[in-house]
C-alpha cells in the first residue's frame, strides 16, 4: 500500500524537552511538507522540502527545525523554543511540478502533540 | 486581510440536501483553486480542483469559480451522513512556494 505513515499517532512530552515527529512515504514523491493545524487556523506551512538534502522555511518555522536525507523521510523536531507546541502536526508529500508546488498533496494521519 | 477567508460553519443539515460551501479570496493572481475533505482525526484529502474558472462537476460534488468576484463554491447534491467532515478550500498560483488553505467548514449530515 502506498501512502504516508506518520508515528506516533499521540505524543505527550513535557516543557522544556524536543520532540521528533517521524514522516515516512513509499509514493516516490520528491517533495514533503510539515504543517501545523490549530482549530480554526487551517493549516500553515512549517517547512518544505522539494529535494533530498535541501528544505526551507515555511511561515512559521521558528521553534522547529526538519531534516531530509532520504527521499522517503522528512522528521520534524519541536523545539523547546517552540512557544506553543500542543497542536496536531500534519506531513504531506507531492510530486516535484517543477515550476513550484503541487496542487495535489497526499496528507498523513497526523500527530497530536500535548506539551504540558 | 487573509488572503483565503471560509466560514469555519459548523454547518448541519439533513441527509439528502444540497450543502453549499463557500470561500472568498483575495488575490486575483491564483489560478488552482482546490478542495481538501478532512475527517476527523485524519489527514485532509484531495477532493477536487479547478484551474483558472468555471465549474467542474465529480458525481455529487461541483466545484465553482468566479474569478470576477474573487469567489469559490462547493456544492454537495443528495448529502450523505459520510460527508459529514471538515472542508477546506486552498488557492495556489504557478510558481508558488505553498497552497494557502482557509480554516476549513466543518460540515454535519444528520440522517
Amino acid at each position: 500500500d502506498g501512502g504516508i505513515t506518520q508515528s506516533p499517532k499521540y505524543l505527550f512530552r513535557k516543557e522544556g524537552q524536543n520532540v521528533t515527529l517521524s514522516c515516512e512515504q513509499n509514493l516516490n514523491h520528491d517533495a514533503m511538507y510539515w504543517y501545523r493545524q490549530d482549530p480554526g487556523q487551517g493549516l500553515r506551512l512549517i517547512y518544505y522540502s522539494q529535494i533530498v538534502n535541501d528544505f526551507q522555511k515555511g511561515d512559521i518555522a521558528e521553534g522547529y527545525s526538519v531534516s531530509r536525507e532520504k527521499k522517503e523521510s522528512f522528521p520534524l523536531t519541536v523545539t523547546s523554543a517552540q512557544k506553543n507546541p500542543t497542536a496536531f502536526y500534519l506531513c504531506a508529500s507531492s510530486i516535484e511540478s517543477g515550476t513550484g508546488v503541487s496542487y495535489e498533496q497526499y496528507f498523513g494521519p497526523g500527530t497530536r502533540l500535548t506539551v504540558t | 486581510q487573509k488572503e483565503v477567508e471560509q466560514d469555519p460553519g459548523p454547518l448541519s443539515v439533513p441527509e439528502g440536501a444540497i450543502v453549499s460551501l463557500n470561500c472568498t479570496y483575495s488575490n486575483s493572481a491564483f489560478q488552482y483553486f482546490m478542495w481538501y475533505r478532512q475527517y476527523s482525526r485524519k489527514g485532509p484529502e484531495l477532493l477536487m480542483y479547478t484551474y483558472s474558472s468555471g465549474n467542474k462537476e465529480d458525481g455529487r460534488f461541483t466545484a465553482q469559480v468566479d474569478k470576477s468576484s474573487k469567489y469559490i463554491s462547493l456544492f454537495i447534491r443528495d448529502s450523505q451522513p459520510s460527508d459529514s467532515a471538515t472542508y477546506l478550500c486552498a488557492i495556489l498560483y504557478s510558481s508558488a512556494s505553498k497552497i494557502i488553505f482557509g480554516s476549513g467548514t466543518r460540515l454535519s449530515i444528520r440522517p
